[in-house]
């Protein structure tokens, strides 16, 4: 069936280095989303991609979705304490399918 | 607005007890879903409504029920719980079916 798997599900890093977080599913996707979530707390929506080969910028988040529109990835550059929780890809065909999310802890 | 709520925030059930989880939007959202988060396996859809009085099964259904009387209100039931139903529960509105999900802030489930 549909999957969107997601690498890495942990990722260490010390603050100022950069992050990135990839998803890849096994069909093409309508759209992906991407939302974060701060331990404890619930998911809250980045951004929405929806055609191939877009990339779009949130300050320091750069998100992009593949020609194909089977890959995404988030890229955070000099990551922050701020930048800390798990972050979800969810590739919409018809229905969302979320990926495990990354898991980002930054050391300051 | 106070967006997407839920109810309770926490709950502990005992093996064959059943409960009624409850998610309101004041958002005049049409679509509702209901997840389920458990340690490292991201969000799984149990069920959906796409829009006022239509429901349905999404991934992960066995075991639960669900009910969309009113626009902004989405229930679900858990029948006869068990411990593999211990899990943190998310609900969800968007606008339209596809769009911008809303979460709330979560029902955490302990099933004894």
């Amino acid at each position: 069936g549909q999957q969107v798997m997601q690498i890495p599900q942990y990722q260490h890093v010390q603050e100022g280095e950069d992050f990135t977080t990839y998803c890849n599913s096994s069909t093409t996707l309508s759209n992906i989303q991407w939302y974060k979530q701060r331990p404890g707390g619930h998911p809250v929506f980045l951004i929405q991609l929806v055609k191939s080969g877009e990339v779009k910028k949130q300050k320091r988040l750069t998100f992009q979705f593949g020609e194909a529109k089977k890959n995404s990835s988030l890229h955070i550059t000099a990551t922050q304490t701020t930048d800390v929780g798990t972050y979800f890809c969810a590739g919409y065909l018809n229905k969302f399918y979320f990926g495990s999310g990354t898991k980002l802890n930054v050391k300051p | 607005n106070a967006g997407v709520t839920q109810t309770p925030k926490f709950q502990v059930l005992k093996t064959g007890q059943s409960m009624t989880l409850q998610c309101a939007q004041d958002m005049n959202h049409n679509s509702m879903y209901w997840y389920r988060q458990d340690p490292g396996m991201g969000l799984r859809l149990i069920y959906y409504s796409a829009s006022e009085g239509t429901t349905d099964k999404g991934e992960v259904p066995d075991g639960y029920n669900v009910s969309r009387l009113k626009k902004q209100n989405f229930l679900l039931g858990l029948e006869s719980a068990a411990p593999s139903q211990t899990s943190v529960y998310f609900c969800a509105s968007s606008y339209n079916w596809g769009e911008t999900q809303y979460f709330g802030p979560g029902t955490r489930l302990l099933v004894l």
